[in-house]
């Protein structure tokens, strides 16, 4: 059973890089044609897809974030990380990050991130 | 991007009624299309993938139908377990996107 667990600050000023990892155990991140993805959802709204990785390293990111977001992927590390520059509070939300391989079948729990001065 | 839409937003039924909660695309998304239900505070978790697929160990009152742009998410009989929020999402086309989400309460 492949688990996810997301980590990283839980507060960022505004204008700074919000970083976070996502580590992948019960399998490895290098197989299984799995899309690693991450997905945020703000305070009592619905959910925003962020991008992907896949296994082989391309990418795919949601237009709207303006080219502030990279993701990239750590296999001997089975991680997988979001970086999102230039945040703002309109980025505060809770950040999950999830496998994809026709369905989001994996989600990490999530974790919350806070952009305050 | 293809924009998902979901009505009712909230909805209150009685125990053992049938739920059913609709999700259209603005485009033809085939049948690129999942179900998740969501409890306050926890991950989304996949109940109905490829529109009409049952995922492993979700129980057998929930299904979905359609294609194209019109798809629709049935509790045959609602349990108190099922209160939540339920999302369509679409994968026809990148950005994958998500249904504003539809809250289900019991009365």
């Amino acid at each position: 059973q492949v688990q996810l667990q997301e980590s990283g600050p839980g507060l960022v000023k505004p204008s700074q890089t919000l970083s976070l990892t996502c580590t992948v155990s019960g399998g490895s991140i290098s197989s299984g044609s799995y899309y690693w993805s991450w997905i945020r959802q703000p305070a009592g709204k619905g959910l925003e897809w962020i991008g992907r990785i896949y296994t082989s390293g391309s990418t795919n990111y949601n237009p709207s974030l303006k080219g502030r977001v990279t993701i990239s992927v750590d296999t001997s590390k089975n991680q997988f990380s979001l970086k999102l520059t230039s945040v703002t509070a309109a980025d505060t939300a809770v950040y999950y990050c999830a496998s994809f391989r026709g369905s989001y079948d994996y989600w990490g729990q999530g974790t919350l991130v806070t952009v305050s001065s | 991007d293809i924009q998902m839409t979901q009505s009712p937003s909230s909805l209150s039924a009685s125990v053992g009624d049938r739920v059913t909660i609709t999700c259209q695309a603005s485009q033809d998304i085939r049948k690129n299309l999942n179900w998740y239900q969501q409890k306050p505070g926890k991950a989304p978790k996949l109940l109905i993938y490829d529109a009409s697929n049952l995922e492993t160990g979700a129980p057998s009152r929930f299904s979905g139908s359609g294609s194209g742009t019109d798809f629709t998410f049935t509790i045959s009989s609602l349990q108190p377990e099922d209160i939540a929020t339920y999302y369509c999402q679409q994968y026809d086309n990148l950005p994958f996107t998500f249904g504003p989400g539809t809250k289900v309460d019991i009365k």
